[in-house]
């Protein structure tokens, strides 16, 4: 099975900061890598898809990168709305795993 | 508009069983492979299984294997998690969630329902 291993698992930072979360995974999965935003006790929302493909909605301070084994989310310029939990999941094969979570807090 | 509704989920006892469904709308179920994710109160997300769009491929996470059942009914855009052989450590909101093409990536997701195991 593939691991995924995010960081950190918790960050603070205020409205108008750059912010960049991490995942690493255990071998490579090419680009096969999606972040999902979850807010309390809603159903999580993918933000980028293929690495570095924003879903259609998102807005535009999200961006992700990297291909292979290490990967990049960065919001840049936070909003109050995006204090949330970012997870990593790859889904290049199955299990499709999910990293342990990054909380953004204020 | 895209949707997946779930539900089935409630309280039960350990060993007990339950049978969650989620219900598509707004896309042709057919095309698409589906998953189950979980998630433990105040814990991340955990993939649980996945199914083909025909419905001949199932996988499942290692912690489930041999007590959950997935299954889907194409004629009537469903897709099901039988759970057998319940235990405390089941306890989580399950999602349904459909893959994208090509990369699978979730969306949408349902919004959950809430299985809870306990005497």
């Amino acid at each position: 099975d593939i691991q995924m291993t995010q960081s950190p698992s918790s960050l603070s930072a205020s409205v108008g900061d750059r912010v960049t979360i991490t995942c690493r995974a255990s071998q490579s999965i090419s680009s096969y890598l999606n972040w999902y935003q979850q807010k309390p006790g809603k159903a999580p929302k993918v933000m980028i898809y293929a690495a570095s493909s924003l879903q259609s909605g998102v807005p535009s301070r999200f961006s992700g990168s990297g291909s292979g084994t290490d990967f990049t989310l960065t919001i840049g310029g936070l909003q109050p709305e995006d204090f949330a939990t970012y997870y990593c999941q790859q889904s290049y094969s199955i299990p499709r795993t999910f990293g342990q979570g990054t909380k953004v807090e204020i | 508009e895209v949707q997946l509704v779930e539900s089935g989920g409630g309280l039960v006892q350990p060993g007990g069983s339950l049978r969650l469904s989620c219900a598509a709308s707004g896309f042709t179920f057919s095309n698409y492979e589906l998953n189950w994710v979980r998630q433990a109160p105040g814990k991340g997300l955990e993939w649980v299984s996945y199914i083909s769009n025909s419905g001949r491929s199932m996988y499942y996470a290692d912690s489930v294997k041999g007590r959950f059942t997935i299954s889907r009914d194409n004629a009537n855009n469903s897709l099901y998690l039988q759970m057998n052989s319940l235990r405390v450590e089941d306890t989580a909101i399950y999602y349904c969630a459909r893959e994208g093409q090509p990369y699978n990536w979730f969306d949408p997701w349902g919004l959950g329902t809430l299985v809870t195991v306990s005497s």
